[in-house]
């Protein structure tokens, strides 16, 4: 069975900590997305990594791929109140469907 | 653009009542997906259309049809709601480019059946 495991499911933490989700997949793709979902909306894709070893960086988020070890990696720096959301990986499998994630809800507070 | 529009926003049916989704995209994708999200369970694909008149189920079609009426409307339909229906759906396109299947979300439909 494909699967997609991310840890925590909950995380709760200060602004101006750093802090990192995981998220281990079972495929031996080398495509790997996240997305953000706030709160009563509809999902933002973050990141799309393309190959082993890819590291995208956007403001206090960063997220990499390491297809060797099937793990992807969300990294938060210096959180503030604005990143809080649900942050889901998906992991694409061999028909090109994506395999989710249950998500990691992620509060900040001030 | 709109991206991906889908209507109704809310909808609540009684037991047995049927409706149907709407779902339309005007970023020309080929590729247009159905899901269900529900409370710690993440997006679970209900159906699923790569191109324009072929449809294929997902992990969850069970009580569901669909219609992908042309390139950009892809329809889900309830015959018989019941409860355990009761979630949030949501529409999303894509282009599928080489083995990149990034995906693009409409703003969901929240569905109650009493």
């Amino acid at each position: 069975e494909l699967k997609v495991e991310q840890n925590p499911l909950f995380l709760s933490m200060q602004e101006g900590k750093n802090y990192t989700i995981y998220c281990n997949y079972s495929t031996t793709s080398d495509r790997l997305y996240w997305y953000r979902q706030d709160p009563g909306k509809s999902l933002e894709s973050l990141f799309v990594l393309l190959s082993n070893g890819a590291v995208k960086q956007e403001g206090r988020l960063m997220a990499s791929l390491d297809t060797k070890a099937r793990l992807s990696t969300l990294h938060i720096t210096a959180a503030v109140h604005d990143l809080s959301a649900t942050y889901f990986c998906a992991d694409m499998d061999s028909n090109y469907q994506l395999i989710w994630g249950a998500g990691t809800k992620l509060i900040i507070k001030p | 653009n709109a991206g991906v529009t889908q209507t109704p926003k809310f909808q609540v049916l009684k037991t047995g009542q049927s409706m149907t989704l709407q779902c339309a995209q005007d970023m020309n994708h080929n590729s247009m997906y159905w899901y269900r999200q529900d409370p710690g369970m993440g997006l679970r694909l209900i159906y699923y259309s790569a191109s324009e008149g072929t449809t294929d189920k997902g992990e969850v079609p069970n009580g569901y049809n669909v219609s992908r009426l042309n390139k950009r409307e892809f329809s889900l339909r309830l015959e018989s709601a019941a409860p355990s229906q009761t979630s949030v759906y949501f529409c999303a396109s894509s282009v599928t480019s080489g083995s990149i299947n990034e995906q693009f979300f409409g703003p969901g439909t929240r569905l109650t059946v009493l």
